[in-house]
């Protein structure tokens, strides 16, 4: 069975800084999609970054970059300049190409600090 | 354009009542799901639909029952609700173009079983 691990459970960052949030996932599968959701106090679930695992090149959206480490089964992600709208519990999340099922990483909850 | 509606936001329950939460969505979406998020255990798939007629269960199924007779709606059933089905509750629902479709997420549902 797919797992997804988030080993942090709290960050912080001062604003303008740079901050890197680990995610780790276990998959027997070969062809896989990689995510990256945000989720501030309104409780609304944003997607902020997507990667496909047969693609090499690390996915990036603007201040957000991701860290794709395909054979240590690693998908960090970089934010950069950090903006106090950015305090949000962030997931990273899983999904295989022969099943539908999107599989969720325990959340890091970052906050920036002004 | 409403995207993933659910219905209602807030709900108290006693235990042994039964309830529906309801979820609509207007994308035409063919797949559709529930999850549940607790603290430090981030989303958890419940139930989930390829499309209409068909439902499959998640990693967290006991307890729920759903039911997808139109494209539209995927209602999920507490058939005796229990302190431990206390969360918040989110829908979500994805195109056919593809497992890296980003999931649409409604607002949540703060459920409390008393």
């Amino acid at each position: 069975a797919q797992t997804v691990t988030q080993s942090q459970p709290e960050m912080s960052v001062q604003e303008a800084e740079t901050v890197t949030l680990s995610c780790t996932y276990d998959t027997s599968e070969s062809n896989y999609y990689l995510f990256w959701y945000k989720q501030p106090p309104s409780r609304q679930m944003i997607l902020v970054i997507r990667q496909e695992a047969y693609k090499q090149q690390n996915a990036t959206e603007n201040r957000f970059s991701v860290n794709f480490q395909k054979a240590a089964k690693s998908f960090s992600l970089k934010i950069s300049d950090s903006q106090l709208g950015d305090t949000a519990m962030y997931f990273c999340a899983f999904i295989g190409n022969q099943g539908g099922k999107l599989i969720f990483g325990q959340g890091t909850e970052l906050s920036v600090k002004p | 354009n409403a995207g993933v509606t659910q219905t209602p936001k807030f709900q108290v329950l006693k235990t042994g009542q039964s309830m529906t939460l309801q979820c609509a969505q207007d994308m035409n979406h063919e797949y559709m799901s529930w999850y549940r998020q607790d603290p430090g255990m981030g989303l958890r798939l419940i139930h989930y639909s390829v499309g209409a007629g068909i439902t499959d269960q998640g990693e967290v199924p006991n307890g729920y029952n759903v039911s997808r007779s139109t494209t539209e709606d995927f209602p999920l059933r507490l058939l005796s609700a229990a302190p431990s089905q206390t969360s918040v509750y989110f829908c979500a629902s994805r195109g056919t173009g593809g497992h890296n479709q980003p999931q649409h997420f409604g607002d949540g549902t703060r459920l409390s079983i008393l």
